[in-house]
Parts: C-alpha cells; sequence; structure tokens
C-alpha cells in the first residue's frame, strides 16, 4: 500500500539555524510528492512539489528532492526564521486520480 | 485569488444534533474532500468527491455523510453529533489527477457538547 513516513516532533530551533524535516515513503507506481504548512489556526497551504524522480521543489527558502533510490522526499532549509514555526506535513499522490496519503506532521517552534 | 471557503471557523454543537458543514470552492475543481484533524492522529479522510452527485469513503466515514449538489459545493453532515466528533475538520479541492495539490479551507473548529 502506499504511506508516508516523517519524523516526529516537535522540532525546536534556533533562529538562522539549518532544518531537515525527514520524509520517506511506500508508493506504488511514481507517485508526486509535496510538502505542506499549517500555521496556528489555519488550513494547510502547499509548500512544494515534485513530481517525477530527482525533481527538486522550493519555495520560501524551502527546497526537496525527489530521491526514488531512497524513496525520500526530505525538507531543508538553509536559515529558519520564527515565522517558520508551523505544523509540516509531506504527503504523496498516487499515479491516477486517488486522494492525497498524509504523514502524521512535524510540528517546528523556532525560537529567537 | 482562488479560494475554498469554509461557512463556521468555530462551531458549538449540543449531542444529538444534526450538524452541517459547509465548503464552497471557486476553482472549477472535479475533486472535493473533507478531512478530520486530530492531536497525534494528523489528517483522516472522511468522504471525498471527484464529481457532482458522486461520493467515496474515506478512512472514517462512520457517523458522517456528505453532499455534493453542484460542482462548486460539499457539504459534510454529522447525522447525530457525538462528543468524540469534537475535531477540526477541513476542506480541500483539486484538479483530477495526482500532479496536483490540494487547496484546503481554513477549517471548523467544531465542538460537540
Amino acid at each position: 500500500g502506499n504511506s508516508v513516513t516523517q519524523m516526529e516532533g516537535p522540532v525546536t530551533l534556533s533562529e538562522e539555524a539549518f532544518l531537515t524535516i525527514n520524509c520517506t515513503y511506500t508508493a506504488t507506481g511514481y507517485p508526486s510528492l509535496f510538502w505542506y504548512v499549517q500555521y496556528p489556526g489555519e488550513g494547510l497551504q502547499l509548500l512544494l512539489k515534485a513530481t517525477k524522480a530527482d525533481d527538486k521543489g522550493s519555495n520560501k527558502g524551502f527546497e526537496a528532492t525527489y530521491r526514488k533510490e531512497t524513496t525520500s522526499f526530505h525538507l531543508e532549509k538553509g536559515s529558519v526564521q520564527v515565522s517558520d514555526s508551523a505544523v509540516y506535513f509531506c504527503a504523496l499522490s498516487p499515479p491516477g486520480n486517488t486522494p492525497l496519503v498524509f504523514g502524521k506532521g512535524t510540528r517546528l517552534s523556532v525560537i529567537a | 485569488d482562488v479560494k475554498v471557503t469554509q461557512s463556521s471557523r468555530y462551531l458549538v454543537k449540543r449531542t444529538g444534533e444534526k450538524v452541517f458543514l459547509e465548503c464552497v470552492q471557486d476553482m472549477d475543481h472535479e475533486n472535493m474532500f473533507w478531512y478530520r484533524q486530530d492531536p497525534g492522529l494528523g489528517l483522516r479522510l472522511i468522504y471525498f468527491s471527484y464529481d457532482v452527485k458522486m461520493k467515496e469513503k474515506g478512512d472514517i466515514p462512520e457517523g458522517y455523510s456528505v453532499s455534493r449538489e453542484k460542482k462548486e459545493r460539499f457539504s459534510l453532515i454529522l447525522e447525530s453529533a457525538s462528543t468524540n466528533q469534537t475535531s477540526m475538520y477541513l476542506c480541500a479541492s483539486s484538479l483530477s489527477g495526482a500532479l496536483y495539490g490540494y487547496t484546503f479551507g481554513s477549517g471548523t473548529r467544531l465542538t460537540v457538547v
């Protein structure tokens, strides 16, 4: 079946630290991969995506590379800000028109 | 700016009441989804729809039903609200296919007392 495993939080970092949030997946076929962000009290927003192997998605200083050989899509940012404090969800979209499969989310807190 | 609009941000209902959660999208998306979000459990899919008058059960449909009479509107119905349905409810929509992500509404925090 299809599943997404992401690192458990919470993750607490100081401002300007390097961020990595690990995400690995199990899927049949070749899925598309996504990262979503949820700020406090809001719905989820699409942060970035990659639709085929070796694609790199990037947005707002965040990036993630679709690694087929390691079935991973780790989220990285070189220098986090307090405003990046949120919950981050990794997700995959199986081939065809079937619902996204989400990881459980990782809460990030960035302190000044 | 494209949007998914959920009718209420906060809702308090009594046990046994019939509750309607409304979701409207203005992007002409074919697909619409209802999730609930609970601490430690992540997002769980309740129901989804790929077309008008079409619905599919998700992972946790018990105690819920849905209605999609028009393409832009997808309603979630709690037939007889119970305290274990206290949760954040999120609606989303998307184009057909695996390449497109979802656009989410802001969520409705429902409390059943």
